[in-house]
């Protein structure tokens, strides 16, 4: 498709276990991003690529949250150990350049669910 | 650190009627001022935009926002609203380099009744 992907659409995980969520971004952009929609919390930035690497991690919850991206493309979101508070969608943004200002397209995110 | 303020959590208007929504934001220096709207079950589709220049921007689906630097607002405007409008909002500020990792507002649920 030509938009931003993510799978799965819904997730739904015991505490404790490990998920793994999988952002495929528009081909040939070189930017994407990761964001947590959470209820009362908004939107909140998790990590962004450029290229392979992510010169900013900050934004990631804990050491509990990791995130690869491989071959400038595809992204996976790993949260170890998942707790009842890492429920939210989580979103992925993809632009084809670097930049402030420059377009971020997201996809329709991932609804996680941890029971 | 910065922030983005949108004091309205929902906002009921009728079809046809004008729309404002507010947004205020906190930063030191220019800011990179963005609207985004969510459409149910759609992901996030930019509105506008604003770098610099005519503090008034044009976006897509007749929104508008104006830049007023003396309020640090970016208000998002339409003057017809349509049923098809019916969104969350969310503004957004960017830093202006280094990275573009965006800071956004909690939202404005939008509902259009007829």
């Amino acid at each position: 498709g030509a938009g931003v992907s993510q799978s799965p659409s819904n997730k739904v995980t015991e505490k404790g276990k490990d998920v793994e969520l999988r952002c495929d971004p528009i081909s040939g952009h070189t930017a994407l991003y990761w964001y947590r929609q959470s209820l009362g919390q908004g939107l909140e930035f998790l990590i962004y690529f450029q290229g392979n690497s992510a010169p900013d991690k900050s934004g990631l919850p804990s050491d509990r949250f990791s995130a690869e991206r491989t071959g400038g493309s595809v992204s996976t979101l790993t949260i170890q150990r998942t707790q009842q508070e890492d429920s939210a969608v989580y979103l992925c943004a993809s632009s084809p350049e670097w930049g402030v200002g420059t377009e971020a397209f997201f996809g329709q995110g991932t609804r996680l669910t941890v029971v | 650190a910065q922030s983005v303020t949108q004091p309205d959590i929902h906002i009921t208007v009728s079809e046809g009627a004008s729309l404002e929504l507010r947004c205020n934001y906190s930063y030191g220096a220019t800011p990179y001022l963005f609207w985004y709207v969510q459409s149910p079950g759609q992901g996030l589709q930019l509105l506008l935009k604003y770098f610099s220049g005519d503090t008034l921007v044009q976006g897509i689906k007749g929104f508008e926002a104006e830049f007023k630097r003396s309020q640090s607002s970016f208000n998002l405007r339409k003057p017809s609203v349509h049923w098809s409008d019916a969104a969350e909002y969310f503004c957004a500020v960017a830093h202006n380099f280094g990275n573009e990792k965006l800071t956004f507002g909690t939202g404005t649920r939008l509902t259009i009744i007829p």
